[in-house]
């Protein structure tokens, strides 16, 4: 089946740095959804990408899909406390949703 | 407009016993999905369904797993003679009808977290 490799599992980064995270398939992605779990919370939508090179921005965060829809990439800019949480790519197959293993965003205190 | 809710928000059960788990989608929404998160891991796809009907099951474990999503009430994922190997945490989420599922963002409840002693 369909799977979506996302790396790296964790990233510390010092607040203002910027922090990227990736995910890949071996098999092409009809579409990649990118969603934001804080600390004990549930999973919250941030962006769909469906298009072929597509780029879309959310003040800081820049959503990227690659040109063969096999990857995409996800970068925060300037990194603040508000941004702590895992961050996971998710893939719509069907009615299914299948999920990246996510990467942890830690801020060095 | 409330989101989508689920209850118990933690549920603590012994070996062998059964739990229910509750969601109640957005209103307006027919479609829902249950997922499960294991600690430092992604959600893993259960079953989706609408109303009244399973339309995905080939997530759920093939014994002492079920769901419904009655014509009235919220859904249930039920676990039967709970093991240690259960304890996780169970996400619902739902989408609307409009535009059909295949696209659509997926709103998720609270979750709950589910502790087999």
């Amino acid at each position: 089946g369909q799977q979506v490799m996302q790396i790296p599992q964790y990233q510390h980064v010092q607040e203002g740095e910027d922090f990227t995270t990736y995910c890949n398939s071996s098999t092409t992605l009809s579409n990649i959804q990118w969603y934001k779990q804080r600390p004990g919370g549930h999973p919250v939508f941030l962006i769909q990408l469906v298009k072929s090179g597509e780029v879309k921005k959310q003040k800081r965060l820049t959503f990227q899909f690659g040109e063969a829809k096999k990857n995409s990439s996800l970068h925060i800019t300037a990194t603040q406390t508000t941004d702590v949480g895992t961050y996971f790519c998710a893939c719509r197959s069907n009615y299914q949703l299948i999920w990246g293993a996510g990467t942890k965003l830690i801020i060095k205190p | 407009n409330a989101g989508v809710m689920q209850n118990p928000r933690h549920l603590v059960r012994r070996r062998g016993q059964e739990a229910r788990l509750r969601c109640s989608p957005m209103k307006g929404h027919s479609h829902v999905y249950w997922y499960r998160q294991l600690p430092e891991e992604g959600l893993k796809f259960m079953v989706y369904l609408q109303k009244e009907n399973i339309i995905d099951e080939s997530g759920m474990p093939k014994e002492r797993f079920s769901a419904e999503f009655p014509k009235e009430g919220p859904s249930i994922l039920r676990i039967q003679q709970v093991v240690r190997g259960d304890s996780a945490a169970y996400f619902c989420a739902s989408s609307p009808d409009q535009g059909g599922p295949s696209y659509n963002e997926q709103f998720f409840g609270p979750g709950t977290r589910l502790t087999v002693l």
